[in-house]
């Protein structure tokens, strides 16, 4: 267990639709990442927040946004969904001592029917 | 220059034998090369990783070998076990008021027992 919460474990929409991804970084640590997983596509990071300022923008599409707030947990919401937005969401938090091992949560599935 | 490439896509090795996956970066601020391993319906988790001032580091069957002027890192995986069978990633990282990490686009592992 990684300490970091995802929240939901699975989700179903349609295109069209948004949804909101949550992330709770483990005890203590500032930063929060969020990268995508597609298949055969590895992970493509997202976007990078640090105690609740944005640091680093990735290959974010401009329907999707997120935000880190003061109790340090991050949301990640996904609008006008599209078939090719299915994937597995990933966040990861690193500790403040900077080591940068990113640590991970489960994952939320997504699929857009 | 931000990529990371990752060979083989797929990989089958017999209980016993050794696994070897290479990556490629280009960029050379890069200064942080760790290689994650990730279980079916789990998040990546930290396995080893280097730093480009030694040319290998090793942790019980899991070894790196990192030629800086070639700009190529490679994991070495001995006595490859069945509980070893998982997707792995390299990446690479630099610190830049955060860590920025570029993932390969992994290796699917499966040893046979």
């Amino acid at each position: 267990d990684s300490g970091v919460t995802q929240t939901p474990k699975h989700l179903i929409t349609a295109t069209g639709q948004r949804v909101t991804l949550r992330c709770s970084p483990r005890s203590g640590d500032l930063s929060v990442y969020w990268y995508q997983q597609s298949l055969d596509q590895g992970l493509q990071f997202l976007i990078h927040y640090y105690n609740g300022e944005e640091r680093a923008k990735g290959n974010i599409l401009e329907r999707f946004s997120a935000q880190q707030f003061p109790d340090l947990h991050s949301e990640l919401n996904l609008s006008s969904l599209e078939l090719g937005d299915s994937a597995l969401y990933f966040c990861a938090s690193t500790s403040r001592a900077n080591t940068g091992e990113l640590f991970f949560g489960e994952g939320s599935r997504l699929t857009v029917l | 220059q931000q990529q990371v490439k990752q060979s083989p896509q797929s990989l089958i090795v017999q209980k016993g034998g050794i696994s070897i996956i290479n990556c490629a970066y280009e960029n050379t601020a890069f200064d942080y090369f760790p290689w994650y391993q990730q279980f079916p319906g789990k998040g990546p988790a930290l396995l080893i990783a280097i730093r480009p001032d030694v040319s290998e580091k090793k942790e019980g069957r899991f070894t790196i070998s990192f030629n800086k002027s070639a700009k190529q890192f490679s994991l070495h995986i001995m006595d490859s076990q069945p509980g070893d069978s998982a997707t792995y990633f390299c990446a690479a990282s630099i610190e830049t008021g955060g860590f920025k990490t570029i993932f390969g686009a992994g290796t699917r592992l499966f040893v046979k027992a």
